[in-house]
């Protein structure tokens, strides 16, 4: 069966560090994947989703970055924290452009 | 550009009686519909989806119907148990959105006993 393993659970991090949340799959091969957003009381914001290694689709400009360094391996990163990039990060993964199935999210504090 | 929107922030519906959830899309391109629970400082987990050949569909309590004129979907509890209470997201993709899936809002249910 597949499994999807996001981490860490929680992070609390200071304006201006570097930021990295790593999200595997296991149990299939070449699936889209996923990072959202979901900021305090709102709905959940697409940032980049990958269709291959090495293929990204950033949906935001903003200060975070993706990298897929391989086929199920999905990295969110940011040189520089900000403030507003506080929030509820969510990995998912999806195969045939059907279900997606979601981790359990990293809540990350910029404080 | 909200492409997919769920414009009631919140539902509140006795238990046993039926909650109706709403969402509207705005690209005629998309074809394939999901709907997604949620409870706080959890991943959403997957309800029920919809395909555009079809205009309903049903798994248990929970249905989903498709309006693809109004580009409009909604998601039928019945009966309401105080245990559905979470935020319920709708999201959408395209055949030709490159794998794209784009959430709404999200409408946080509140079933009382």
């Amino acid at each position: 069966s597949q499994t999807i393993h996001q981490w860490p659970a929680t992070l609390v991090q200071p304006v201006g560090s570097p930021l990295s949340l790593e999200c595997t799959v296991e149990g299939t091969s070449n699936p889209n994947l996923y990072w959202y957003r979901q900021a305090a009381g709102r709905g959940l914001q697409l940032l980049f989703y990958s269709v291959g290694i090495g293929q990204i689709s950033s949906e935001v400009p903003q200060n975070l970055s993706a990298s897929r360094p391989q086929d199920r391996q999905f990295i969110l990163s940011s040189k520089k924290l900000l403030l507003s990039d506080s929030g509820f990060y969510l990995c998912a993964w999806r195969f045939l452009g059907l279900v997606a199935f979601f981790g359990q999210g990293t809540r990350l504090t910029v404080v | 550009d909200q492409q997919v929107k769920q414009n009631s922030p919140s539902l509140s519906v006795q238990e046993g009686r039926i909650s109706i959830l709403n969402c509207d899309y705005t690209n005629s391109m998309f074809d394939y519909f999901l709907w997604y629970k949620k409870y706080p400082a959890e991943g959403p987990t997957f309800l029920i989806s919809i395909s555009s050949i079809k205009d309903k569909n049903e798994d248990g309590r929970f249905t989903v119907f498709l309006n693809k004129s109004a580009k409009h979907l909604s998601l039928h509890i019945v009966p309401s148990q105080p245990g559905d209470s979470a935020v319920y997201f709708c999201a959408a993709s395209g055949y030709n959105q490159g794998g794209k899936l784009i959430f709404g809002q999200g409408t946080e249910l509140s079933v009382k006993p």
